[in-house]
């Protein structure tokens, strides 16, 4: 059964620091791998999305990366801004099962 | 981009009463739609995958008499909260497969905007 972990379960930090979430997956025979943003009491916003055979993602502040073998992926912001306060949340999909295994999320919460 | 919309986005009941929830896919065309449960500070967790024209496939533990899906068009999905108790409470959200994507962008699930229950 595949799990998805996330760890720090939550983080506080002040404005303009540089970041890394961290995502690991037990079973590595995904299809690939996605990471989310919400905010409170709203719907997913797709931030990255790695296909198994990639190894990384960068979108702005946001690069993504992904060790299959090992089973991790990791979510690096930079420079954090108070805009950047969220749930951040990794989901894999597994292949055959079109399902997405969602984490429990990375509270973040960027200081003034 | 790829747009999902869910109807309605907050709804208050009284516990015993059923309550529809729609989810849509606003400018694309989807044979497979997801819904999600979050209970408040947890992830999201699968309830079950609905299939256009066909029935859907529930999570193991996920009671399909009491939430039934509906997914009669190729934009259009329910989720029906039979009964509904107060712990039936959460956050819905549904996602949806852009059938009509091809290379990887055929994997993506686009999630609406989610739905708050209160039983009371």
């Amino acid at each position: 059964k595949q799990e998805v972990t996330q760890i720090p379960a939550a983080l506080s930090v002040p404005e303009g620091e540089n970041l890394v979430l961290n995502c690991s997956f037990t079973d590595s025979a995904i299809y690939n791998l996605q990471w989310f943003r919400q905010d409170p009491g709203k719907g997913l916003t797709s931030l990255l999305l790695i296909q198994s055979s990639q190894r990384e993602q960068t979108s702005g502040r946001l690069n993504a990366s992904l060790d299959k073998s090992s089973g991790r992926s990791t979510l690096y912001i930079a420079a954090s801004q108070p805009g950047d306060s969220a749930t951040y949340l990794c989901a894999v999909l597994k292949g055959g099962y079109n399902k997405l295994i969602f984490g429990a999320g990375t509270r973040l919460a960027v200081h003034p | 981009g790829a747009v999902v919309s869910q109807h309605p986005s907050r709804v208050i009941c009284k516990s015993g009463t059923s309550v529809k929830i729609e989810c849509r896919s606003l400018d694309f065309q989807a044979t497979t739609m997801f819904w999600y449960r979050q209970f408040p500070k947890q992830s999201l967790m699968l309830m079950a995958t609905s299939n256009e024209g066909s029935k859907a496939t529930y999570e193991q533990g996920v009671e399909k008499d009491k939430f039934l899906i509906n997914h009669a068009s190729l934009t259009l999905s329910t989720l029906t909260v039979t009964s509904a108790h107060p712990e039936d409470s959460s956050f819905y959200i549904c996602s949806a497969r852009d059938s009509g994507a091809s290379g990887g962008l055929l994997d993506t699930q686009y999630f609406g905007p989610g739905t708050r229950l209160t039983v009371l």
